[in-house]
């Protein structure tokens, strides 16, 4: 069975500090990952998918960057946050081929930047 | 436009009710229509996706129901229980751009006993 890890589960950070948010998928096999964020009471908005290592395509811009340095990874950053970065942050996860449209989400990091 | 509109906003129950919750949408591209649930403090969780082969899919209490030429879909909860009380979002993708799923903005519904 297939497991998303998600770290920190929340953090809570100054405007102007930099922020890494990691993903980690166990038990499947080069699966597309996608970051998405949503802030409190809204809906989830796709930030960036990535369907192989190295390979990351952004879909909105909000100040934020992500890699996949691994098949099993996923980190989203940030140099410097603003207020409007709050909300939580979800990672998600979709096999690849005939099944490729089924998206899982992660449990989530909440973001607080003050 | 990749856009999909979820109404009510919010909707409340008793317990027993058919819970109907509605989405629409305007790209035809789309043909992957999934619904999420969201208890707080949770993340979403898939509950449902049908595709446009057909007009209705059931799992348990939940259905969907489609309808291709107005481009609308909606869920049916039957026999509302409390425990089903989250908010409830609609999704949409296009199969030739897998990556872009497009929410809606959700509804809170609550079940009251």
């Amino acid at each position: 069975a297939q497991t998303i890890h998600q770290w920190p589960v929340a953090e809570i950070k100054a405007v102007g500090s930099p922020l890494s948010l990691g993903c980690t998928i166990k038990g499947k096999s080069s699966p597309n990952l996608y970051w998405y964020w949503q802030a409190t009471g809204g809906t989830l908005q796709q930030l960036f998918y990535s369907i192989t290592v190295g390979q990351v395509e952004s879909v909105v811009q909000l100040n934020l960057s992500a890699s996949r340095p691994k098949d099993d990874q996923f980190i989203l950053s940030t140099e410097k946050l603003l207020l409007s970065h709050s909300g939580f942050y979800l990672c998600a996860w979709s096999a690849t081929g005939i099944n490729q449209d089924t998206q899982y989400f992660g449990p989530g990091t909440r973001l607080l930047v003050l | 436009q990749q856009q999909v509109r979820q109404s009510p906003q919010s909707l409340t129950v008793w317990e027993g009710e058919t819970a109907i919750l509605n989405c629409s949408y305007e790209d035809s591209t789309f043909d992957y229509f999934p619904w999420y649930h969201q208890f707080p403090g949770e993340s979403p969780a898939l509950l449902i996706a049908i595709r446009p082969v057909s007009n209705k899919k059931e799992d348990g209490r939940f259905t969907i129901f489609f309808n291709k030429r107005e481009k609308k879909f909606s869920l049916h909860i039957a026999d509302s229980q409390p425990g089903d009380s989250a908010t409830y979002f609609c999704a949409a993708l296009a199969s030739s751009s897998f990556s872009k799923l497009v929410f809606g903005q959700g509804t809170s519904l609550s079940v009251v006993p």
